[in-house]
């Protein structure tokens, strides 16, 4: 596609069920990221694949986050359980190269969550 | 780690007015990013721009990485212009790759 494409766009959960947000990138790039953006703050790093590979899962604030890639292209992160501070959005960005940050990152809209 | 502040925090502006925006950083970076978050939560890319001058349309952005700094320029600003501008820049995490460290945001409100 032509962005980076996050879905659902909003997400309501009640505490303790299980979360599935999709992170569709821009088409051939390598690097994948997810953050967690509380409101009224910047968004902050939660992990890092590149390719199919997750290099850095060390932002994942518990075990009952876990992100998965399987096949280098598409993304998926998954709460368990979900508790009340869990509540924010969560965003996507894709970069060309397998540089990390050091290459430009391109944003998705984000998913906003809210756990009641 | 890298500490990333932004000034000032909240701006109110009539349309047609000139605006400065300040980033600065407390450690070398190899790259920099300007972000413009709009209403709807969307992160648009505004400038990638490691070091010197930018300009596209009525933004303008400077970096001068000696000085750790960058600075975004808003001019004859825009309703459209109203949201959150964020600067961003990369930092080693504690996994060992890079990620991106961002400031706390300059809100921005455009006034009619």
């Amino acid at each position: 596609g032509a962005g980076v494409s996050q879905s659902p766009r909003y997400k309501v959960a009640k505490r303790g069920q299980d979360v599935a947000l999709r992170c569709d990138p821009i088409s051939g790039h390598v690097s994948l990221f997810w953050y967690q953006q509380a409101l009224g703050q910047g968004p902050e790093f939660l992990t890092y694949f590149q390719n199919e590979a997750q290099l850095d899962k060390s932002g994942l604030p518990s075990d009952r986050f876990f992100a998965e890639r399987p096949e280098g292209s598409v993304s998926t992160l998954k709460i368990q359980r979900t508790q009340q501070e869990d509540s924010a959005v969560y965003l996507c960005a894709s970069s060309l190269s397998g540089g990390g940050a050091r290459t430009e990152a391109f944003f998705g809209q984000g998913t906003r969550l809210t756990v009641v | 780690g890298i500490q990333v502040e932004q000034s000032p925090p909240d701006l109110i502006l009539q349309e047609g007015a000139n605006s400065t925006l300040r980033c600065n950083f407390s450690d070398s970076v190899n790259n920099l990013q300007w972000f413009h978050q709009n209403p709807w939560g969307q992160l648009i890319n505004l400038f990638y721009i490691p070091s010197g001058t930018k300009q596209n349309g009525r933004l303008s952005a400077t970096t001068v990485a000696t000085e750790r700094y960058s600075l975004l320029y808003i001019s004859s600003s825009q309703t459209t212009d109203s949201g959150v501008y964020f600067c961003a820049v990369p930092a080693v995490t504690q996994g060992g790759s890079e990620k991106l460290v961002f400031g706390k945001g300059t809100k921005l409100t455009v006034n009619p």
